[in-house]
């Protein structure tokens, strides 16, 4: 597709189960983020990759939070042992990353725990 | 304190008139400023982006960065319902497009026809 694809769209889970919230960058885009955005709140950057670079996780809230990139493209962001606070939308954004490049967010992933 | 402040609001407007959004931040080492607009249940969009301090203008948008005073606005000239949405600033310390950035809480601007 032409932009960044996020799924699920929406994703409703028992407290204490785990989930994996994918994204898809925009074809050669070497930077991807995840910021999370919980309502009335602005986005809180969580992590970022870079081509081959060690990732920057130091927006990451807890041990129970973690992501991948495979193969410099798809990231998944898994969440372990879901609580309620983690209720947000998990919005996936990606780059050409280079200094001026414009970052293009995905629509989002809506994660409701019960 | 917040490294960025920005009014939440609710910001309602008649047609036709112009809006002003702002905020504050505290951090002298952001350079870059951008304004995104986030239509619902939608992912943001960037709108605006200014490097350093001035004025930046993008037909009925215009972005004015004032770093001695860590205040930046967006003002929209003949506002549309279509404008009607959550307006996030932004602000990035050196390499945009390179590094995360810090976002504001957003303003959700309504305009009335």
């Amino acid at each position: 597709g032409a932009g960044v694809s996020q799924s699920p769209s929406n994703k409703v889970t028992e407290k204490g189960k785990d989930v994996e919230l994918r994204c898809d960058p925009i074809s050669g885009h070497t930077a991807l983020y995840w910021y999370r955005q919980s309502l009335g709140q602005g986005l809180e950057f969580l992590i970022y990759f870079q081509g081959n670079s060690a990732p920057d996780k130091s927006g990451l809230p807890s041990d129970r939070f973690s992501a991948e990139r495979t193969g410099g493209s798809v990231s998944t962001l898994t969440i372990q042992r879901t609580q309620q606070e983690d209720s947000a939308v998990y919005l996936c954004a990606s780059s050409l990353g280079n200094p001026g490049n414009t970052i293009y967010f995905g629509e989002g992933s809506w994660l409701t725990v019960v | 304190q917040k490294e960025v402040e920005q009014d939440p609001g609710p910001l309602s407007v008649p047609e036709g008139a112009i809006v002003s959004l702002n905020c504050t931040y505290s951090n002298s080492a952001f350079q870059y400023f951008m304004w995104y607009r986030q239509y619902s249940r939608k992912g943001p969009e960037l709108l605006m982006y200014t490097y350093s301090s001035g004025n930046k203008e993008d037909g009925r948008f215009t972005a004015q960065v004032d770093k001695s005073s860590k205040y930046i606005s967006l003002f929209i000239r003949d506002s549309q319902p279509s404008d009607s949405a959550t307006y996030l600033c932004a602000m990035g310390k050196s390499n945009f497009g390179n590094e995360k950035l810090t976002f504001g809480t957003g303003t959700r601007l309504t305009i009335i026809p």
